[in-house]
């Protein structure tokens, strides 16, 4: 069974700072995908970011950016030039390759503030 | 096109109520999935269709819940008599195989 680890239960910067929020996973499979997903107040759950296991090349979509670090397990995303519409509940989610149920974490609250 | 959607979004069962939760996916979609979201959780996979084909019903919590799919395309979650632990909100995902799944807005359960 996969294990997701979201250390920081809550988070808040100023706008325009940089935010790292951390994840950690466990697995003995060797094909996967890693996820984030932005739940905003009271809203639908948005694919923020992907990884997949066998690219080295970290994930970068416009102002987020992953630290993937396969042997230590651990998948970060970096929030750069931070705005008020980021303010949301971040889930860190892991999938077996092909296709398969998510496993999330419990999520981090991330608060920017003006 | 239109993304996923799930009705009701707000229910209100007595506990010892049958439920149906409904969820149209994105067409084409060939998977489908439901989880269950309690509060302040991250969500918790509760079932997985191909087409049809329910391919995995691992975490459905209990035999009070049932899942259907009968075309491929329309979902059904179902939960009989419920309780009060059954309220959360249940979120349905949609997926082309090996993509990225796409949510709806969820259900909100509340058993009283």
């Amino acid at each position: 069974a996969q294990t997701v680890t979201q250390s920081q239960p809550e988070m808040s910067v100023q706008e325009a700072e940089t935010v790292t929020l951390s994840c950690t996973y466990d697995t003995s499979e060797n094909n996967y995908y890693l996820f984030w997903y932005k739940q905003p107040p009271s809203r639908q759950m948005i694919l923020v970011i992907r990884q997949e296991a066998y690219k080295q090349q970290n994930a970068t979509e416009n102002r987020f950016s992953v630290n993937f670090q396969k042997a230590a397990k651990s998948f970060s995303l970096k929030i750069s030039d931070s705005q008020l519409g980021d303010t949301a509940m971040y889930f860190c989610a892991f999938m077996r390759g092909g296709a398969d149920g998510l496993t999330f974490g419990k999520g981090t609250h991330l608060i920017i503030q003006p | 096109g239109a993304g996923v959607s799930q009705s009701p979004r707000y229910k209100v069962a007595k506990r010892g109520q049958d439920v149906a939760l409904r969820c149209d996916p994105i067409s084409g979609h060939v998977s489908l999935f439901w989880y269950q979201q309690a509060l302040g959780q991250g969500p918790e996979f509760l079932t997985y269709f191909q087409n049809e084909a329910q391919l995995d019903k691992s975490g459905l919590p209990s035999d009070r819940f049932f899942a259907e799919r009968p075309e491929g395309s329309v979902s059904t979650l179902k939960i009989q008599r419920t309780q009060q632990e059954d309220s959360a909100v249940y979120l349905c995902a949609s997926s082309l195989v090996y993509n990225e799944q796409f949510f709806g807005p969820g259900t909100r359960l509340t058993v009283l």
